[in-house]
């Protein structure tokens, strides 16, 4: 069955860019199904939908996060990645990646990344 | 963008009691409307999908409701392994979707 996981840096440091990977297992991204989709939860909140991307490339972002996101597909790997650059301790979060098919019925596991120097 | 506001908070319940939780869109997102639990560190869960459309696997005493701008999820005899977080999501605007700011329910 279809599984997620989230890699990457669990500390980043203020200013530079957080970099995470979420490698999909047990089923194709290329999918045309579905798109693929990145949330965080800063410690104690809610929900905070980042951006999502389809396997053509395409994507969409949150307007609030937009000018410091970047969202990428590797289909040769099954994987989708996250930057985020400019972090302060205001990105510090548990990122989670999940599976778009008009709701999110399929996630990683989350990864938390804190910013601090 | 469309805002995604949730009532209560917040609630405290007991085991078999009735619980409802309502959600309201800033416009319409006829029935574009789904259901997440969440307990203390981990994933979300998706509960309720269309509005009304139970996922495959959730007890049947979870029911959701509404269209338009207004909605509801029902527990109908709450067990002890619902005390959780319940978060609405839009998927109107879909890939662009926002979620509501969640409601916990937890043990009186």
């Amino acid at each position: 069955q279809l599984q997620l996981q989230e890699s990457g840096p669990g500390l980043v440091k203020p200013s530079e860019t957080l970099s995470l990977t979420c490698t999909v297992s047990g089923g194709s991204i290329s999918s045309s199904s579905y798109y693929w989709g990145w949330i965080r939860q800063p410690p104690g909140k809610g929900l905070e939908w980042i951006g999502s991307i389809y396997y053509s490339g395409s994507t969409y972002y949150n307007p609030s996060l937009k000018s410091r996101v970047t969202i990428s597909v590797d289909t040769s790997k099954n994987q989708f990645s996250l930057k985020l650059s400019s972090v302060t301790a205001a990105d510090t979060a548990v990122y989670y990646c999940a599976r778009d098919y008009s709701n999110y019925d399929l996630w990683g596991r989350g990864t938390l990344v804190t910013v601090s120097s | 963008d469309i805002q995604m506001t949730q009532s209560p908070s917040s609630l405290s319940a007991s085991v078999g009691d009735r619980v409802t939780i309502t959600c309201r869109a800033s416009q319409s997102i006829s029935s574009y409307l789904n259901w997440y639990q969440q307990k203390p560190g981990k994933a979300p869960k998706l509960l309720i999908y269309a509005a009304s459309s139970l996922q495959s696997g959730v007890p049947s005493r979870f029911s959701g409701s509404g269209s338009g701008t207004d909605f509801t999820l029902t527990i109908s005899s709450l067990q002890p392994e619902d005390f959780a977080t319940y978060y609405c999501q839009q998927s109107y605007s879909t890939p662009q979707i926002t979620f509501g700011p969640g409601t916990k329910v937890d043990i009186k």
